[in-house]
């Protein structure tokens, strides 16, 4: 099955500054990956998502990049604000037809210093 | 309702004991899945159901089951429970039907769990 890796486990940034979290995945057949944000005590969020057929998209200050020949993809936030202060999690899946199965990453917390 | 409703909020749980964690939605949504949250593991699939009347299982099945009765509940059953299992479970659902293949997963606000 899938195995999705991501890093770093905690990243401290001052405001302002950018952030960048990383993830691998194993299934070549994955085509499907999103980005939750997850604030203290809340419940996930999607924050973002990218289809293999793209390799960056860009949503106000958060993009993701996707490399699939090196099966690795990542979350880039610019300008941070202590309200990206969360835990982060990566997700691959197969796509439409393989059960939509989303493997998580292990999470990132992101802590913006003010 | 609005979304999805878990119920209990929170549990402490002697072990031993039967446990049924509640899910309900409002957004007929097909597929509908539990996952547990433990800290540096992430969020792991327990079982899902893609349908009412068809489930499945996910990455850490054992000890746990549920059903699929209808569109909008699915509860996840302990049957027996054990420390290993306090965590915070999360039930969630989704579209499967999206024309763009994307399964966006809506989450309920979660259930914390402490088995002594």
């Amino acid at each position: 099955g899938e195995n999705v890796e991501q890093h770093p486990s905690t990243l401290s940034v001052q405001e302002g500054d950018s952030a960048v979290i990383k993830c691998t995945y194993s299934d070549s057949a994955s085509n499907y990956f999103p980005w939750y944000k997850q604030e203290l005590g809340k419940r996930p969020q999607l924050i973002i998502d990218i289809r293999s057929n793209v390799g960056e998209k860009k949503d106000q200050r958060i993009a993701v990049t996707l490399n699939k020949t090196a099966k690795h993809f990542s979350l880039h936030i610019t300008e941070t604000q202590p309200e990206d202060s969360a835990v982060y999690f990566c997700a691959a899946a197969p796509g439409h037809n393989a059960g939509n199965m989303l493997t998580f990453g292990g999470g990132t917390r992101l802590m913006v210093k003010p | 309702i609005a979304g999805i409703t878990q119920a209990p909020t929170s549990q402490i749980l002697a072990a031993g004991r039967r446990m049924t964690l509640r899910c309900t939605q409002d957004m007929r949504h097909n597929a509908m899945y539990w996952y547990r949250q433990d800290l540096g593991l992430g969020l792991r699939l327990i079982h899902y159901s893609n349908t009412a009347g068809t489930t499945g299982k996910g990455e850490v099945p054992d000890g746990y089951s549920v059903s699929r009765a209808n569109t909008d509940d699915f509860p996840l059953t302990l049957a027996s429970a054990v420390p290993s299992q306090t965590s915070v479970y999360f039930c969630a659902s989704s579209d499967r039907g999206r024309p763009s293949g994307a399964n966006v997963l809506t989450f309920g606000a979660g259930s914390r769990l402490t088995v002594l």
